[in-house]
């Protein structure tokens, strides 16, 4: 069966630290998709990254890091140097490949808040 | 933004009443999914339609029900509510139907059920 795990409820840093969300997974298939997506406190799902499971390299973007570990089952994002707008919910998805349907599975969620 | 339109963004009605989301795709997308996010479920996945037809179905009661639209415009419909309908409900939409694509998401609708 699939699941998506976020471990961390919520997590609070103060302007500038780095911070990572962790992202672990489960999946019998060996095509498949993880996606980040982010939820600010106005409430739209923003799409962050899609990334396939033949893919293991590190993205980088601006700020944003994404570290993709198929031996531990991971993909977990990093901000660096965060700012007050991260705040948000940060969700993890899932989608396996093979699938006539495109849906998501989503973690629960984790909750940033970045204090000035 | 995302280019997907939901309608209306808040919504505030009476138990046992029907209502009526209504969501515009974004250009192109043929594929149209419906997300119901509560505090207590999270985010879950309702149905979905391809170019007018049902594709796949997740969580969703049978007061529920959803259609597109030879416009490729959605509409999800519930019936019967009940307070523990109250939930921000989400359309998506990709361009194809298959898994791996990306899925843009609206603003939501925000239904309060007093």
């Amino acid at each position: 069966a699939q699941k998506v795990t976020q471990a961390q409820t919520e997590i609070s840093v103060v302007e500038k630290e780095d911070v990572t969300l962790d992202c672990v997974y489960e999946t019998r298939d060996t095509t498949y998709y993880l996606f980040w997506y982010k939820q600010p406190p106005s409430g739209e799902l923003v799409f962050l990254i899609r990334r396939n499971s033949f893919d293991e390299q590190n993205e980088i973007s601006g700020r944003y890091s994404w570290n993709f570990q198929k031996s531990t089952s991971s993909f977990n994002f990093t901000i660096t140097a965060s700012q007050v707008v991260d705040s948000a919910v940060y969700f993890c998805a899932l989608s396996e490949a093979g699938r006539s349907q495109g849906n998501l599975i989503f973690g629960k969620g984790t909750k940033l808040s970045v204090k000035p | 933004d995302s280019g997907v339109t939901q309608t209306p963004k808040h919504l505030i009605t009476a138990t046992g009443q029907r209502v009526t989301l209504r969501c515009s795709p974004r250009s192109g997308d043929l594929s149209v999914y419906w997300y119901q996010q509560s505090l207590d479920q999270g985010l879950q996945f309702l149905i979905q339609y391809y170019n007018g037809e049902e594709r796949a179905k997740g969580n969703i009661l049978e007061r529920f029900s959803a259609q597109q639209f030879p416009d490729l415009h959605s509409e999800l419909n519930l019936s019967s509510l009940e307070l523990g309908d109250s939930a921000l409900y989400f359309c998506a939409s990709s361009p194809v139907h298959f898994s791996g694509n990306t899925i843009y998401f609206g603003e939501g609708s925000w239904l309060t059920v007093v």
